[in-house]
Parts: C-alpha cells; structure tokens; sequence
C-alpha cells in the first residue's frame, strides 16, 4: 500500500496570510490526525477526523481548523499566520479513531512564516 | 504538559553498542509505542506495546512496559550509525472524563547519535 502523503512539502508564507496543507491517508484508513512539532514545544497534538468528523482536539487557537472529506483524505488550514506556527506539521493515519492502533505519519509540511 | 517524558534527552554510542531510552508517563495507558525520526522528517512506527504486555521484540528492537512504574524503555541492541534519529515514546492517553477519546501524545524524544 502506498503511505501517508502530505502536500505541499515545503511553504514560505508571511505574517497574516492563510495556508492550507494536505493529507492523504493510507487506502482503508478512516482516521487522520495532525501534530504540529517545533524545537520549543516537541510534538503536539492538532486535531483528529474520523469518518469526515472531528473527534478530537488539542489546544490549540481556533486559527487552526480542519476538514475530513468522503475519502478519507484531510486538509489542515491555518489562518492569520504568525511567526509562532513556523513549523513542521505531520498528519498519521490509522484504521481506527485515537492513540489505540499504530498510526503511519508522512513524511510532513515544512511551514515557514516570515 | 507531556504526558511522555524521555531520558536521556541525547545518547551518544559507538556502533555495535547496545542504546537504551526511557520513557515515563503520567496517566492511565491502553498502549505505548515508540517512534524514530530522522532529522525533522516524518515519524517512522517501531513497536507498539499494550498495557497487558510486560516486553516485546521487533528485530534488534526490544520495549518493556511497567504499568506499576508508569514507565518503558527501547533497547536497541548492537547499533549502526544508520540507528541515529530522535526517537519517541507516546501513549493513547485518555483525555476526557466519558473515557471514549483518545489522542497520542508524545514526549519530547531522546536524540541517538551512534558514531562509525
């Protein structure tokens, strides 16, 4: 099977503009969730969607939002950039919702907000 | 705050050498796993333990879980420069009081360097 894509890889935009990253899931898989990791704050929890519905969520500004579609595929936008979500950003896929099953992680988005 | 904590924050061995990582957690887990990452790319799934499982192997891989210590650890036995990465404990936490949602949450990685 192929594994967890993520587009684009790499992204320069400037303070106060929006962006969108894409994920597409392992085939068969109905879950994905986003981490956001950084050198201060390590990996941290996004969002999860399951079955095109957002199950869970960590704590994070309501700038940052989400969406599952019928093909299990997820964008992740964040609006009103700031130099603080300079970032990588990595979405997991996994056949079940939550931590309980391995999730697979592409290989990530590089965001830099200048 | 992490509900996983790793130690030693970094590990630096010869090649061939065994490497061992810890991992403590906070709370009540179904599972850990342990993850690698090499030089900010993506994450890369080891091994997953659950909560009734004492130790388990993958390989040159082994994971012991103690539930009453709320703490693991990887060994990675006979190491390769190729082992070098950051590496991750995260449990399956479950975060709100009905105990139907669960999120993986990661500590902040031991850094391995194994030297040729």
């Amino acid at each position: 099977k192929a594994g967890v894509t993520q587009t684009p890889r790499y992204l320069i935009k400037t303070r106060g503009q929006q962006v969108t990253l894409s994920c597409s899931p392992i085939s068969g898989h109905r879950s994905v969730s986003w981490y956001q990791q950084t050198p201060g704050q390590g990996l941290q929890f996004l969002f999860e969607y399951f079955s095109e519905t957002q199950r869970n969520k960590g704590n994070f500004p309501g700038r940052f939002s989400g969406r599952q579609f019928s093909n299990s595929r997820s964008e992740m936008n964040v609006s009103t950039l700031e130099l603080g979500d300079s970032a990588l950003y990595l979405c997991a896929s996994s056949s079940i919702s939550g931590g309980r099953e391995t999730q697979y992680f592409g290989p990530g988005t590089r965001l830099l907000v200048l | 705050s992490q509900q996983g904590e790793e130690d030693p924050q970094a590990l630096s061995i010869q090649e061939g050498e065994n490497a061992t990582m810890n991992c403590s957690y906070k709370t009540s887990i179904n599972n850990l796993q342990w993850y690698r990452q090499n030089s900010g790319r993506g994450l890369v799934h080891l091994i997953l333990i659950r909560s009734n499982e004492r130790e388990k192997h993958s390989g040159r891989l082994r994971v012991t879980l103690d539930t009453s210590k709320k703490s693991s650890s990887l060994l990675i036995t006979a190491s390769r420069a190729a082992d070098t990465a950051s590496y991750f404990c995260a449990t399956d936490a479950i975060y709100n009081s009905g105990g139907s949602n669960y999120k993986l949450t990661f500590g902040k990685g031991t850094l391995l360097t194994v030297n040729p």
